[in-house]
């Protein structure tokens, strides 16, 4: 069965210290991983899809990687305003559904 | 920049009652779909519709449930007779498909929908 695994289920830095979040998947044929932040009662706003093992995207203070097994989304340098919900999603098979993870929770004190 | 618009962003209902999720797709898209999320648990994909019908479908997605694409512009979600375990945010998506088979969607802010 496909699986998606995000760790840690929450995340609390002082501003300025840098991190990385955890996205494992398990799933056949994988063709995307996607990667979005979602605040509190608003829908998932993306960030980056990765296609394969090695890829790696950047925007702002946020970078996303990609294994054969996993994605880190790294953030540097995070400001409060980086607080939000960050969720992991695939895209596997002949399908088009994604298949989530929980999501990070993440909370950045200034 | 284009974004998906869905209404209303809360609905409160009877249980039994029907209700219909509005959504307006980035207009350029050729794929809609709807996920719901309960209360603290994760993303559950529900439909994704193409061409003017259901392409994929989960468990979930059962007779109580219905799409439709009235008109060039609208995508709705149906529920016929609501339960109680439906209470839950209900987002609409996009996506026009690039890459040859993978997509990136596009998410609404989300309808909650709260069952009584």
């Amino acid at each position: 069965e496909d699986q998606v695994t995000q760790s840690p289920e929450a995340l609390r830095l002082q501003e300025g210290e840098s991190s990385s979040l955890n996205c494992s998947y398990t799933v056949s044929g994988l063709r995307g991983l996607f990667w979005y932040r979602q605040d509190p009662g608003k829908g998932p706003e993306f960030l980056f899809t990765l296609y394969s093992a090695g890829e790696e995207k950047e925007k702002e203070r946020l970078k996303a990687t990609l294994t054969k097994k996993e994605s880190f989304l790294h953030i540097t340098a995070p400001k409060p305003e980086d607080s939000a919900t960050y969720l992991c999603a695939v895209q596997a098979g002949s399908n088009y559904q994604l298949i989530w993870g929980a999501g990070t929770k993440l909370i950045i004190k200034p | 920049e284009p974004e998906v618009t869905q209404t209303p962003s809360h609905q409160v209902t009877q249980m039994g009652q029907e209700v219909i999720l509005r959504c307006v797709p980035i207009s350029n898209h050729l794929y809609f779909y709807w996920y719901r999320q309960i209360l603290g648990q994760k993303v559950e994909f529900l439909v994704s519709f193409y061409n003017n019908e259901i392409s994929e479908k989960s468990e979930i997605f059962d007779d109580q449930f219905s799409v439709e694409r009235p008109d060039g512009s609208n995508f709705t979600l149906k529920i016929r007779s609501t339960k109680l375990e439906d209470s839950a945010m209900y987002f609409c998506a996009s996506s026009f498909p690039t890459s040859g088979f993978t997509d990136t969607q596009y998410f609404g802010p989300g309808t909650r929908l709260t069952v009584l």
